[in-house]
């Protein structure tokens, strides 16, 4: 069983791009969630997900930042015309309903 | 909202030691999780140990262990015997007991560095 995988582990996107993270979570989970990790600093929670749902979005910017998880495929966060303020890394959890939740390894995004 | 506090930025401990990790938490709810999350530079999150808000017991995983204090709300992490393996940021977390609150609150995090 594999565990969660977001890709890619490293992304550069240039001032005013697009960033696209992708997080497939562990078999069997249905529940998504993002975090943002900034430098020497804890994670802090963006978004969460159900399949096709958002539960809770209170943790994300209220532009530029958006997030799905659709029926098959993997859950998008999506950044649109990133800023330096954006770099930092970028954390998904799976799990079933209720249960622990299973970090990936983490996206980081650096835009230059 | 839920806030959780740790005050030890960074900590050091000899190889063989016990080092004690603090963290303070405010919640106005009865029932509630916490946990201790271990990131080595690697930036994995791997769970250390979690411990459920009705049960008195403190949770203990082989060297790791807590002291849960519910009326004070203190989540302290001992580390026995530590190993080199050890070194790593250390961060605690909430997560509440409600249905479509399942998002964990996380401590700014503790360095633990391991003295040879």
């Amino acid at each position: 069983n594999a565990g969660v995988m977001q890709n890619p582990r490293h992304l550069v996107r240039r001032r005013g791009q697009e960033a696209r993270l992708r997080c497939s979570p562990m078999k069997g989970h249905s529940h998504v969630y993002w975090y943002r990790q900034l430098p020497e600093e804890g994670l802090k929670f963006m978004v969460y997900l159900q399949k096709e749902n958002i539960i809770d979005e209170s943790g994300m910017p209220k532009e530029r930042f958006s997030a799905e998880f659709p029926k098959e495929g993997p859950s998008i966060l999506r950044i649109q015309q990133v800023v330096r303020g954006d770099s930092a890394a970028y954390f998904c959890a799976s799990s079933r309903l209720g249960d622990e939740a299973f970090f990936g390894q983490g996206t980081r995004l650096t835009v230059v | 909202a839920q806030t959780v506090t740790q005050s030890q930025p960074e900590m050091s401990v000899q190889e063989a030691e016990t080092v004690t990790l603090s963290c303070t938490y405010d919640t106005s709810e009865s029932d509630y999780y916490l946990f201790w999350y271990k990131q080595p530079p690697s930036r994995q999150m791997i769970l250390v140990i979690r411990q459920e808000a009705y049960k008195q017991q403190n949770a203990t995983e082989n060297r790791f262990s807590v002291n849960f204090q519910k009326a004070a709300k203190s989540f302290s992490l001992k580390i026995s015997d530590s190993q080199l393996g050890d070194a790593a940021m250390y961060f605690c977390a909430y997560r509440s007991y409600r249905a479509g609150s399942y998002q964990l609150t996380f401590g700014k995090g503790t360095k633990l560095s391991v003295i040879p």
